[in-house]
C-alpha cells in the first residue's frame, strides 16, 4: 500500500546527541514537509522541500537539519543545538501538480529527551 | 501574515448532542481550506477540502462549510468514536505550505 512510513516511532536522546527521523513515502510526491507537534500548539513547520536536492527552511528551523539526496526520502536531524527538543514529528507529502494541497502525513516519530 | 485560529479548544459534548467547530482564517487569495481529524499518538488524517465561499462538503456525521472568512465543521448526533483532535489548515495556493490551526479537542461521552 502507497503511504509515508516514519521510522522510529519512540526515540530517546541524551542532551547533547544529534538523531536522525526517517520518512520514507512511495505515493511519487514529489513536496515533502517536517512538522512539530507540542500539546497545545498545533502543527509548526520546520523544514520543507519540492525537489530533490532542495529545501527551504520553515517557521522554526534552528537546531534541525535536512536532506533530500531521493524523491522518497527526506531525513530530519535534530541537533544538540535544539534546546528543547522533546516533541512529536509528523512528516508529510504531497503531490507538487496538484493544487488541492492535501497533505498525507505519516504516524509520527516522539522523541524525548532524557 | 497568514494564520489560522480555531475555536474552541476543547469541546464536551454528550452522544447525540450536535454542535460546530470554528476555523477563522487570513490568508492573502485562499486557494484551499482543509480539516484534518487526529486520533492521541497518529498522524493526522484528511477529511475535507474547500475551495470557494458558500462550498460544502459531507461525511457521516460531519459536514464543512466555507465563508469569505471562516469555515465550520458541524457535528450531527456524535458518538464516542468522533472523539479526536479536528486540525484546520489553509492555503494561499502554489506550492506554499499549509498553515494549521492549533486544533479543537472533542470529546463525545455516551
Amino acid at each position: 500500500d502507497g503511504g509515508i512510513t516514519q521510522s522510529p516511532k519512540y526515540l530517546f536522546r541524551k542532551e547533547g546527541q544529534n538523531v536522525t527521523l526517517s520518512c520514507e513515502q512511495n505515493l511519487n510526491h514529489d513536496a515533502m514537509y517536517w512538522y512539530r507537534q507540542d500539546p497545545g500548539q498545533g502543527l509548526r513547520l520546520i523544514y520543507y522541500s519540492q525537489i530533490v536536492n532542495d529545501f527551504q527552511k520553515g517557521d522554526i528551523a534552528e537546531g534541525y537539519s535536512v536532506s533530500r539526496e531521493k524523491k522518497e526520502s527526506f531525513p530530519l536531524t535534530v541537533t544538540s543545538a535544539q534546546k528543547n527538543p522533546t516533541a512529536f514529528y509528523l512528516c508529510a507529502s504531497r503531490n507538487q501538480g496538484a493544487w488541492t494541497g492535501e497533505l498525507f502525513f505519516g504516524e509520527g516519530s516522539r522523541l524525548t529527551v532524557l | 501574515e497568514d494564520q489560522v485560529t480555531q475555536s474552541p479548544e476543547a469541546l464536551r459534548l454528550q452522544e447525540g448532542e450536535s454542535s460546530s467547530l470554528n476555523c477563522s482564517y487570513t490568508v492573502s487569495g485562499l486557494r484551499g481550506l482543509f480539516w484534518y481529524r487526529q486520533d492521541p499518538g497518529k498522524g493526522p488524517e484528511f477529511l475535507f477540502t474547500l475551495y470557494s465561499a458558500g462550498e460544502e462538503k459531507e461525511k457521516e456525521r460531519l459536514k464543512a462549510t466555507l465563508t469569505k472568512k471562516e469555515s465550520f465543521l458541524h457535528i450531527t448526533a456524535p458518538k464516542p468514536e468522533d472523539s479526536a483532535t479536528y486540525l484546520c489548515a489553509s492555503t494561499g495556493g502554489g506550492n506554499t505550505p499549509l498553515v494549521f490551526g492549533k486544533g479543537t479537542r472533542l470529546s463525545v461521552i455516551a
